[in-house]
């Protein structure tokens, strides 16, 4: 088993409607990421939170430490949403550990 | 202002060559990070800079492979001897200073063993 797992593993939407792509883990945490992967494999950085809740435009990502588990929201999903989304996590010293993401798709 | 850039962008090289590769951090950034990413894979971290103290070489993995980071900045990753099963994307990243800091990803280097 996977210290990080996602899921979905894929997730096809219409335009328009909420998202919620789930990361859970099995370790102990300093600090959790969610990462971006557009088609063209450049990486940008979501979030990265430690406790509680971040906002970001129509971003949303929510982290519960207690039952090892975070959630990514995308509100209004629009197709240039569609990206893989990864899920990594900050173990022992400066590791980060990543889930296999997960690819979104966002249909007009 | 500039991001990581990371050169060549691809590279393709026959067994047993060895091969280095590039990674410019955002200036000022004191953290530098290196992570292979296989066909259809996760990430996979290789290894971490930060600042002078020894680099965490634990995702490294197999002797072939170093790295190093010069006057805190550049750093050069190399395979030695590749092989086959060293095809992938190595993406550098950077921060503004030990983990706990948001990374900044480069485009990656495509290195195709043949």
């Amino acid at each position: 088993k996977n210290e990080v797992e996602q899921s979905p593993q894929n997730l096809t939407a219409q335009e328009g409607e909420f998202i919620t792509i789930n990361c859970s883990y099995s370790v102990g945490i300093s600090a959790l990421h969610w990462l971006q992967q557009h088609p063209g494999g450049g990486i940008v950085s979501l979030f990265m939170l430690s406790s509680g809740k971040k906002k970001h435009g129509r971003l949303i990502a929510t982290i519960n430490i207690q039952e090892k588990h975070s959630s990514l929201h995308i509100t209004a999903s629009h197709p240039r949403d569609s990206a893989v989304y990864i899920c990594a996590v900050l173990t022992s010293g400066s590791r980060l550990t990543f889930g296999e993401g997960t690819q979104l798709t966002v249909n007009p | 202002g500039a991001g990581v850039s990371q050169s060549p962008s691809n590279k393709v090289t026959e067994k047993g060559k060895d091969v280095e590769l590039r990674c410019d951090p955002i200036s000022g950034h004191t953290a530098l990070y290196w992570y292979r990413q296989r066909l259809g894979q996760g990430l996979e971290f290789l290894i971490y800079f930060q600042g002078n103290s020894a680099p965490d070489k634990s995702g490294l993995p197999s002797d072939r492979f170093s790295a190093e980071r010069t006057g805190g900045s550049v750093s050069t990753l190399t395979i030695q001897r590749t092989q086959q099963e060293d095809s992938a994307v190595y993406l550098c990243a950077s921060s503004p200073g030990p983990a706990n800091y948001e990374q900044y990803f480069g485009p990656g280097t495509r290195l195709t063993v043949t």
